[in-house]
């Protein structure tokens, strides 16, 4: 069965610092896809990236970069130059292509808060 | 386009009560998902409709809860009767399994209840 764990609950960070979030995932799929989403106090998931898993090319947009690495499991997210905008709880997911449609299994998120 | 609609926004009820929620899906969207998120916790699959039929509902407590897409657009959930665990955020989300982006689901904002 398939799982993700973000291990960091919490993170609090100075505005302008680097801030980077984890995420590990395990899945049986050797065909699958891990995504970021944004839940800002509104309460809507904003989607941030999806990455299948054939492509461990890192991704860059803006301030944010994202690190996949299948040999250890894991899909990083950093934010570079925090912004108090930035503060939200930020969710890993991944959906395993057997799977018929897109369901998406969470973390437990990685609520970040970034004071001016 | 216009998003995932979802109503109420809050619904604040007394135990064994019963309680619905609507949610209209992007047009076009064939996939319909319920989502629950507990307090704190990612968001958990309730059940996953593809067009008005089910794809998965395997995490739904079938006891208590039930829902339906009659007619493959705007669906609804419902809870009867509540419990004091079932307060949460339900989330509705929607996918177009046919384009270019058919791996990402937009999400509603969600209905907050609170079961008292």
């Amino acid at each position: 069965a398939q799982k993700v764990t973000q291990a960091q609950t919490e993170i609090s960070v100075v505005e302008k610092e680097d801030v980077t979030l984890d995420c590990v995932y395990e899945t049986r799929d050797t065909t699958y896809y891990l995504f970021w989403y944004k839940q800002p106090p509104s309460g809507e998931l904003v989607f941030l990236i999806r990455r299948n898993s054939f492509d461990e090319q890192n991704e860059i947009s803006g301030r944010y970069s994202w690190n996949f690495q299948k040999s250890t499991s894991s899909f990083n997210f950093t934010i570079t130059a925090s912004q108090v905008v930035d503060s939200a709880v930020y969710f890993c997911a991944l959906s395993e292509a057997r799977n018929a449609g897109n369901m998406l299994t969470f973390g437990g998120g990685t609520r970040l808060m970034v004071k001016p | 386009e216009a998003g995932v609609a979802q109503s109420p926004r809050y619904k604040i009820i007394e135990k064994r009560q019963s309680v619905a929620f609507w949610c209209n899906p992007i047009s076009g969207h064939a996939t319909l998902y319920w989502y629950q998120q507990i307090l704190g916790q990612g968001p958990k699959l309730l059940i996953q409709f593809q067009n008005n039929g089910v794809v998965d509902d395997s995490q739904l407590p079938k006891d208590r809860f039930s829902a339906e897409r009659l007619k493959g657009v705007d669906s609804t959930l419902k809870i009867q009767p509540a419990k004091l665990e079932d307060s949460a955020v339900y989330l509705c989300a929607s996918s177009d399994p046919h384009g270019i982006r058919n791996t990402e689901a937009f999400f509603g904002q969600g209905t907050r209840l609170t079961v008292v």
